[in-house]
């Protein structure tokens, strides 16, 4: 079935450090990728989105190049902020899955000062 | 614009009591999800509506969990009976309307906690 699949955390960085999170998808359509973000207590905000291949996302200094040929969506960052620590989710959406998000495990970053 | 709004925060209950969530879209919205986020895991969709239908509860576990939004606005999620698996966030989205264009909004959840 369709399925997301994200590097386990947490991913530890000192402050200015660069940003990798991986994110592979298996799909049986052509979906579109995104990354949501969740700060402690509070709900997931969507970061970024691409919705077709070679498609560049960004946001906030965060970015993901949606790559067909290996079927991934990796969130980078040049220089990350004790303010970006949060938990990073992948995810994809199919019009044959009625448009719902299919969500990768998470990834945890903590971004040390 | 005001967010999507969720009650109660959070819920502790005894497991085979029944418990309830509401949810409330931003306004205009058409479509409104709920999803189960169980801890250490992304979130989950258990059903989706467009207006008051219900355009897929295939992960609903139907047998426990019922959900409503008769007026095409606010919706309610139940559990009955609760099961200690529930433990979990319960989050809604919500959407102007269905595609893959339309960003969900989410709200800040409901965490049950069953004993």
């Amino acid at each position: 079935g369709d399925s997301v699949t994200q590097m386990e955390g947490p991913v530890t960085l000192s402050e200015e450090a660069f940003l990798t999170i991986n994110c592979t998808y298996t799909a049986t359509g052509y979906p579109s990728l995104f990354w949501y973000v969740q700060y402690p207590g509070e709900g997931l905000q969507l970061l970024l989105k691409a919705t077709k291949a070679d498609d560049k996302g960004s946001n906030k200094g965060f970015e993901a190049t949606y790559r067909k040929e290996t079927t991934s969506f990796h969130l980078e960052k040049g220089s990350v902020q004790v303010s970006d620590s949060a938990v990073y989710f992948c995810a994809l959406s199919l019009m044959d899955s009625s448009y719902k998000l299919i969500f990768g495990s998470g990834t945890r970053l903590l971004v040390r000062p | 614009e005001a967010g999507v709004a969720q009650s109660p925060r959070y819920k502790i209950i005894e497991k085979r009591q029944s418990v309830a969530f509401w949810c409330n879209p931003i306004s205009g919205h058409a479509t409104l999800y709920w999803y189960q986020q169980i801890l250490g895991q992304g979130p989950k969709l258990l059903i989706q509506f467009q207006n008051n239908g219900v355009v897929d509860d295939s992960q609903l576990p139907k047998d426990r969990f019922s959900a409503e939004r008769l007026k095409g606005v606010d919706s309610t999620l139940k559990i009955q009976p609760a099961k200690l698996e529930d433990s979990a966030v319960y989050l809604c989205a919500s959407s102007e309307s269905r595609g893959i264009a339309q960003p969900q909004h989410f709200g800040d959840g409901t965490r049950l906690s069953i004993l």
